[in-house]
């Protein structure tokens, strides 16, 4: 039990359609952060909030929307996603930057 | 673009045995350097966050090592137990304070 909560666990969706990944965590942490891991790839960085404040953008495309409604909790909103979307998406906190980061388990995401 | 290069890519060793993987980094711009361990259907756990040159540290059986001149560490496992296979993640924290490079990693795998 990390303390960052993941749902859902798996996801597997249609290229048109819209669905939300959620990220929750009750350890006070003031950043939270969405990575990408694709298969023989590094984990990649997508996006960082601090105190609900965009931070960080990645360079990821307009297909993936993250929201932060309060330091608490995450979303990732997904539309019109392509195949090569299909990985694992992780959501992490941390107290604040440069600090360890907790992890959640994940989100296995596959388009068909 | 940073890259942070991680070796050997995997590796296998008998339990009771010690063991060193290498993390290298681009020695400019440096904030932090991460380690995480990752163990199959679980989340990356933080090992170590270190930031000074000439660092150690130490969790148990394992410790690491910080050069931030020459652009290394070293993640050191005493009398590996087969409990110990995971991949091992290092990242640079560099240029910004929220944002991790990660190397692809070194998976290890301890045979009892």
């Amino acid at each position: 039990e990390t303390g960052v909560t993941q749902t859902p666990r798996h996801l597997v969706m249609g290229m048109t359609n819209k669905k939300s990944l959620k990220c929750e965590q009750h350890l006070g942490h003031n950043a939270m952060y969405w990575y990408k891991q694709s298969a023989k790839k590094p984990l990649e960085l997508m996006f960082v909030y601090s105190l609900e404040e965009r931070v960080e953008n990645n360079s990821v495309p307009s297909r993936f929307s993250p929201e932060c409604p309060n330091s608490s909790h995450l979303f990732l909103h997904l539309h019109t996603l392509q195949p090569e979307d299909s990985a694992l998406y992780l959501c992490a906190s941390s107290l604040q930057g440069g600090q360890p980061q907790h992890f959640g388990d994940g989100t296995r995401l596959s388009i068909l | 673009i940073l890259n942070v290069e991680q070796s050997p890519q995997s590796l296998h060793v008998q339990e009771g045995d010690s063991t060193n993987f290498t993390c290298s980094f681009p020695s400019s711009n440096f904030y932090a350097l991460h380690w995480y361990r990752w163990e199959t259907a679980k989340s990356p756990e933080a090992l170590f966050v270190m930031t000074l040159n000439g660092d150690e540290k130490k969790k148990g059986r394992i410790s690491a090592t910080l050069n931030t001149k020459e652009g290394y560490s070293y993640l050191y496992i005493k009398g590996s137990q087969p409990e110990d296979s995971a991949t091992y993640l290092c990242a640079l924290c560099g240029g910004s304070n929220y944002k991790l490079t990660f190397g692809k990693g070194t998976l290890l795998t301890v045979n009892p």
